[in-house]
Parts: C-alpha cells; sequence; structure tokens
C-alpha cells in the first residue's frame, strides 16, 4: 500500500520556468490537499480538492494551479515560478473533509527557484 | 499572532526524560491534530483529539477545549523520539503551528 506518493522529491528551477508536482493517493480518498512549508512557519494551505472535479483555493492560493480529473491524482502547477516559491511543499489526504479524519501526508518535494 | 501557537520551539532532552510539548490556538475548532515530522521530511499523524485524553505507547496528548489548550507528552524518551512535532487545528480549515524541535540526546 503505497499510501501518498510525491514526485519529484527534489527541483531546482530558474526563475519564470513551470512545472508539476505530482502526487498521487492509492487509499480512495475523497480529500486531498497541498501546502507549503517555510522554515519558521506552520505548513500552509495552497490548494484542496474535496473530489474528483472539484477544486477550491487555500491560505496560499496565487502562482500555483490545481486539477483533479481522478480520485487518485491530484497535481500542483507552478505556472511561472519565482524565488519566493522556494519552499517544502507536501500533499496530503484523507477520507474526507470531516475533521476527525487521519490525515496521510506525501514524503515532500524539496523545489528551489534561482 | 498566529492562531495556532506551539511551545517551546526548541527542546533538547536525556534520553529517559518526561518531555511535554504545548498548543494553544485562538480560534473555534472541531478537533486537533499532533503530527510528526521526521528529519528526512516525511509526515506522519500520531492523535486526532476532539475532546480528553489519547494514548499510544509512551505518547499522550490531552485537549483542553475551554482553555483552547493541548499538551503532547513523552514518557521514557529515546533518541528515536527526536523530530519536530506539529500541532494542527481543524476548524473551518486546517491550521499549523510552527512545530517544536525535539531532541533527545543518550
Amino acid at each position: 500500500n503505497a499510501g501518498v506518493t510525491q514526485t519529484p522529491k527534489f527541483q531546482v528551477l530558474k526563475t519564470g520556468q513551470s512545472m508539476t508536482l505530482q502526487c498521487a493517493q492509492d487509499m480512495n480518498h475523497e480529500y486531498m490537499s497541498w501546502y507549503r512549508q517555510d522554515p519558521g512557519m506552520g505548513l500552509r494551505l495552497i490548494h484542496y480538492s474535496v473530489g474528483a472535479g472539484i477544486t477550491d483555493q487555500g491560505e496560499v492560493p496565487n502562482g500555483y494551479n490545481v486539477s483533479r480529473s481522478t480520485t487518485e491524482d491530484f497535481p500542483l502547477r507552478l505556472l511561472s515560478a519565482a524565488p519566493s516559491q522556494t519552499s517544502v511543499y507536501f500533499c496530503a489526504s484523507s477520507y474526507n473533509g470531516e475533521p476527525g479524519n487521519t490525515i496521510y501526508f506525501g514524503e515532500g518535494s524539496w523545489l528551489t527557484v534561482v | 499572532k498566529n492562531e495556532v501557537e506551539q511551545s517551546p520551539q526548541n527542546l533538547t532532552a536525556q534520553e529517559g526524560e518526561f518531555i511535554t510539548i504545548n498548543c494553544s490556538y485562538s480560534v473555534g475548532i472541531s478537533a486537533l491534530h499532533w503530527l510528526q515530522q521526521h528529519p528526512g521530511g516525511g509526515i506522519v499523524s500520531l492523535f486526532m483529539l476532539s475532546s480528553g485524553k489519547k494514548k499510544h505507547g509512551r505518547l499522550i496528548a490531552t485537549i483542553n477545549i475551554q482553555e483552547k489548550h493541548s499538551s503532547l507528552h513523552i514518557t521514557a524518551s529515546h533518541p528515536r523520539d527526536s523530530a519536530v512535532y506539529i500541532c494542527a487545528v481543524r476548524g473551518y480549515d486546517m491550521r499549523f503551528g510552527a512545530g517544536t524541535r525535539l531532541t533527545v540526546k543518550p
């Protein structure tokens, strides 16, 4: 059982480049989300999805796009990378959006924008 | 002011010591989660609390809804407990504390 799988684990981008962080889960979870983690700050929600075809913005959505064409996959797209997007990104999933559900995280993706 | 405050930010202990990490929050919540982030970056869920107390092995988590406060205790700490411990609260959405970095020395 793979859980939540994120790729790539490490990436260096030049300013202005675009890229996609992949996230897949094999637990048939409805709720998926993307967070960024910056030094000295808590995880912050970028975008989330409550099911296939449904996405919504979180706390820090600017500069990122998402889509949810299947239950399993929830890719995060950086449209035009900026140094401010240097961060560690985590994808997470849970059975649904209910507060009491266990949250499962991917291993993280370290992104550096130069 | 952050909606979720953790203390201390950093904690160093000797093996065998009793550890307490605190979390205070300022928003209404439906649930509180304690997470553990290992040095390699992976995050795992330890507890979900909506009231009272939960115990799993050497870890104990408590929550006081009226005081908007939760604590995570580790009994008989071990070097393998070294990690960052994160408090997260679920209200309208999920808000995270900045984490407490715990180092347990042998």
